[in-house]
């Protein structure tokens, strides 16, 4: 979805170095979320924020951290990269609908991260 | 251990059949649920979505069907394209205002001409 944009699209590193990981989107959402994807372990929450002073984990923060800057913008951060970290990096939005009871995220187009 | 999860991993159809995908969801407080469909090299993309309240939605050559008695979800898609080929997840929330989705590991769909 072009509205919501990850920068950079591919990133290869060492181990040990930190990388940031940024996503914006211009869709107006609240809500916005960083996942890793693995092969046979589909999307695997690492952060969440559900407005711009709102920061809270997911299931595998260990290793990660997140700011939000703003309420279009998003990035996630390796503090050491290590390999095991090599995986396909995902960003979404959503904007919560009281009043329909739904809530559906909007994903970017994914960053490759590979972690020598 | 994993809430939200697909009953098979791979399907292949022929072109023009009607595809099932199922999904089992563990946790009966869940009342919102939503399929993505995921082409090679780009993000999850949103299909159609399902509140508790109902047992059956339809979009456009699509229907999602939930059995909230069995905790069961299905995506229907009627006559099936090449296109349709892709990585198919069902996602759960448990709660309209909290927590984030919870999503399944996903269904590789094949379609061959």
């Amino acid at each position: 979805d072009a509205d919501v944009t990850q920068t950079p699209r591919n990133r290869i590193t060492k181990t040990g170095k930190r990388i940031m990981l940024e996503c914006s989107q211009t869709k107006g959402h609240d809500r916005m979320y960083w996942y890793r994807q693995d092969p046979g372990l589909g999307l695997r929450l690492i952060y969440y924020s559900f407005d711009v002073k709102d920061i809270n984990k997911g299931e595998i923060s260990d290793g990660y951290s997140v700011s939000r800057q703003a309420q279009a913008k998003f990035s996630l951060s390796l503090e050491s990269a290590i390999p095991n970290q090599t995986a396909l990096y995902f960003c979404a939005t959503s904007d919560l609908n009281l009043r329909q009871g739904t809530d559906t995220q909007y994903f970017g187009p994914g960053t490759r991260l590979t972690v020598l | 251990g994993e809430s939200v999860g697909l009953h098979l991993p791979t399907l292949s159809v022929q072109e023009g059949d009607n595809s099932i995908i199922n999904c089992a969801y563990s946790n009966s407080a869940s009342d919102y649920f939503i399929w993505y469909k995921q082409e090679s090299g780009k993000g999850p993309q949103f299909i159609i979505d399902i509140r508790s309240n109902m047992d059956k939605r339809q979009g456009q050559r699509v229907t999602v069907l939930l059995n909230k008695t069995v905790k069961h979800l299905s995506l229907q898609i009627a006559a099936t394209q090449p296109g349709d080929s892709a990585v198919y997840f069902c996602a759960e929330n448990l709660n309209q205002a909290g927590t984030a989705l919870i999503f399944g590991k996903g269904t590789t769909l094949s379609v061959s001409s």
